[in-house]
């Protein structure tokens, strides 16, 4: 069975500044989809990136990016300029034939 | 049109009470899911449904049963429920097939049994 491991269930970060979330997760798939998803207090859940497993390129999107590292497999968020506006509750998500969160990161900015 | 709306909003139950959940998008997706979130939880999948077809049960139990009378709308018909029930449900569609595409959330039904 997939289990997908978030070690950090709360972080902060100055605004402006940068912030890692790490992600490990387990398969014996070979192609699969990752995912982050934010989901802001009383907010929708809504998507950060998402990555495709057979891609070695790792996806951005504006000040989101990640390190994905297939082999050790492993999916960490990188947030740079953080704004007031990012802090929510992250999940990370491996996705096969269903999706599976991770127990989520709580990030804090801090003005 | 990017949005997944979900009816009610709040809903107090009690256990002897029946009632639905309702769904809808307009995305022209092909697969619906239904979560169940606890606070400080990540969401816990429920059901998917593909082309309007039950595709996925997680072992829920029966007093939930879901229904997608057509390829805009996922019902959740709720019977008999226990106050362990009490949840945020959550909606979501996505292209198909399901799990290889971003899913696009409602709001939730934050759902209380008394």
């Amino acid at each position: 069975a997939q289990t997908v491991t978030q070690s950090q269930p709360e972080m902060s970060v100055q605004e402006a500044e940068t912030v890692t979330l790490s992600c490990t997760y387990d398969t014996s798939e070979s192609d699969y989809y990752l995912f982050w998803y934010k989901q802001p207090p009383s907010r929708q859940m809504i998507l950060v990136i998402r990555q495709e497993a057979y891609k070695q390129q790792n996806a951005t999107e504006n000040r989101f990016s990640v390190n994905f590292q297939k082999a050790a497999k492993s999916f960490s968020l990188k947030i740079s300029d953080s704004q007031l506006g990012d802090a929510a509750m992250y999940f990370c998500a491996f996705s096969y034939d269903k999706v599976i969160f991770g127990p989520g990161t709580s990030l804090s900015v801090i003005p | 049109d990017t949005e997944v709306t979900q009816t009610p909003k709040h809903l107090v139950m009690g256990m002897t009470n029946k009632k639905s959940l309702k769904c809808e998008q307009h995305m022209g997706h092909r697969a619906m899911y239904w979560y169940k979130q606890k606070a400080k939880k990540p969401p816990e999948l429920m059901f998917v449904y593909s082309y309007e077809k039950l595709s996925i049960n997680e072992s829920v139990p029966s007093r939930f049963s879901p229904e997608c009378p057509n390829s805009s709308l996922l019902n959740l018909h709720l019977h008999a429920l226990q106050p362990e029930d009490s949840a945020l449900y959550l909606c979501a569609s996505s292209q198909d097939p399901p799990g290889k595409y971003e899913q696009y959330f409602g709001p939730g039904t934050r759902l209380t049994v008394t």
